[in-house]
């Protein structure tokens, strides 16, 4: 089955810095990826999602790259704000109608004022 | 925009009882899904339905059950509880449109 690993764990920038989160998957299979974003105490916020036909995708000071061949995908923030500060999950899933995400185990991204 | 929701929020239960935890998803959303969140883990998947049928099933204990109902609204029932299964659970839907799970805000079950 499908095994998506993340890295860092824990990932501490100031504030206006970047911040990257990167993520790898096993299962050549898989064609579709999401981000969320998991603040204490609430359900995961998808935040940007990418699909296997796409390399890159953008969404104000997000961004998503996809590389199919080395099974890899990365989140990045840009002028990181407090608020950013959360844990951030990556998944993998075939795409299909009831198909479940395989999650990675989470990078909890800490901005420091 | 309607979300997901749970209920109950939160759930205290004693070893060996039941508890039943519904999911109401976003209106015309027919797809469910249910995942188990322990402490400081990811969300782990158990079972999703599609119009009312079961379409995927993961790592759910056989003293789990679930159903979609014809509102397409969702029931996780869980008998003989064990301190383990103290988690957050999650409910997520998607529509036939797009492959997107929207997450409710969870159950809190704590088993005492």
């Amino acid at each position: 089955g499908e095994n998506v690993e993340q890295h860092p764990s824990t990932l501490s920038v100031q504030e206006g810095d970047s911040a990257v989160i990167k993520c790898t998957y096993s299962d050549s299979a898989s064609n579709y990826f999401p981000w969320y974003k998991q603040e204490l105490g609430k359900g995961p916020q998808l935040i940007i999602d990418i699909r296997s036909n796409v390399g890159e995708k953008k969404d104000q000071r997000i961004a998503v790259t996809l590389n199919k061949t080395a099974k890899h995908f990365s989140l990045h923030i840009t002028e990181t704000q407090p608020e950013d500060s959360a844990v951030y999950f990556c998944a993998a899933s075939m795409g299909n109608y009831g198909q479940n995400f395989v999650f990675g185990p989470g990078t909890r991204l800490s901005v420091l004022p | 925009a309607a979300g997901v929701i749970q209920s109950p929020r939160h759930l205290i239960k004693e070893k060996r009882e039941t508890a039943t935890l519904k999911c109401y998803p976003i209106p015309r959303h027919d797809t469910v899904y249910w995942y188990q969140q322990g402490p400081g883990q990811d969300p782990q998947f158990l079972i999703s339905f599609y119009e009312k049928m079961q379409s995927d099933k993961g790592s759910i204990p056989d003293r789990f059950s679930a159903q979609q109902f014809s509102d397409y609204h969702s029931e996780l029932n869980m008998s003989s509880l064990e301190l383990g299964d103290s988690a957050l659970y999650f409910c997520a839907s998607s529509s036939t449109s797009g492959e997107t799970q929207y997450f409710g805000p969870g159950t809190r079950l704590l088993v005492l």
